[in-house]
């Protein structure tokens, strides 16, 4: 049962370059979420879905956009790479709402951006 | 609006020692609390979890929290800290708006040292 799996683990871009990571989770979890942490920040909600075809705004999803076509896959995307989004980032998935929300993180990928 | 704040940055204790890492919140509603771990260039890893149900709560590796409305607090502890306990802990807080996601709200990170 391998959880949550984020592709690539690592990411070099340059400015202006675009790209999309991956995550994919085999638990049936019907959320998912995108976190970046920065030192000093904790963990900051990007964007997340409570469902197949669903997506909804978090905290800072200026610059990034998602997808989750199907309830396994949740894909990140960010259109015009900024040096601002050098960060690494987490995917997690959850059960439910409320107290069955435990999360299940991925291993993070780490993007930066010159 | 709601909050959580971790009192320390940076907490280092020596190995066999008690570890407190301290957690507040601010919260209108009746919240659900978690800690969890991140160990170096790893993912978060759940240690415990409150949800209504006994004020003292017991997580994995001996750790333990106790849920302090009166002080809106949720304080993690482990009477005696061991090398593999040295990793960053967040505290995290799902306000219960009633609605149907509920909201996470994650604290900066509280990072563990454990001297030999």
């Amino acid at each position: 049962n391998a959880g949550v799996t984020q592709t690539p683990k690592f990411r070099v871009l340059k400015t202006g370059q675009s790209m999309t990571l991956l995550c994919a989770q085999d638990m049936n979890h019907e959320y998912m979420y995108w976190y970046r942490q920065d030192p000093g920040m904790g963990l900051r909600l990007i964007h997340y879905s409570v469902g197949e075809g669903t997506t909804a705004k978090g905290e800072v999803p200026d610059g990034y956009n998602v997808s989750r076509l199907k309830k396994q896959n949740f894909l990140l995307g960010l259109e015009s790479a900024a040096p601002s989004q050098t960060s690494v980032y987490f995917c997690a998935s959850s059960r439910g709402a409320r107290g069955a929300n435990v999360l299940t993180f991925g291993a993070g990928s780490r993007l930066t951006v010159l | 609006a709601q909050s959580v704040t971790q009192l320390d940055s940076h907490v280092s204790v020596s190995e066999g020692t008690p570890v407190l890492l301290r957690c507040n919140y601010s919260s209108s509603y009746s919240p659900s609390l978690f800690w969890y771990v991140q160990h170096p260039n790893k993912g978060l890893q759940l240690l415990l979890k409150y949800t209504s149900a006994a004020t003292l709560v017991k997580g994995i590796n001996g750790f333990e929290a106790e849920f302090k409305k009166s002080e809106t607090s949720f304080h993690l502890t482990k009477p005696s800290a061991h090398m593999s306990d040295a990793a960053e802990y967040f505290c995290v807080v799902i306000m219960d708006y009633g609605g149907s996601q509920g909201n996470l709200i994650f604290g900066k990170g509280t990072k563990l040292s454990v001297k030999p």
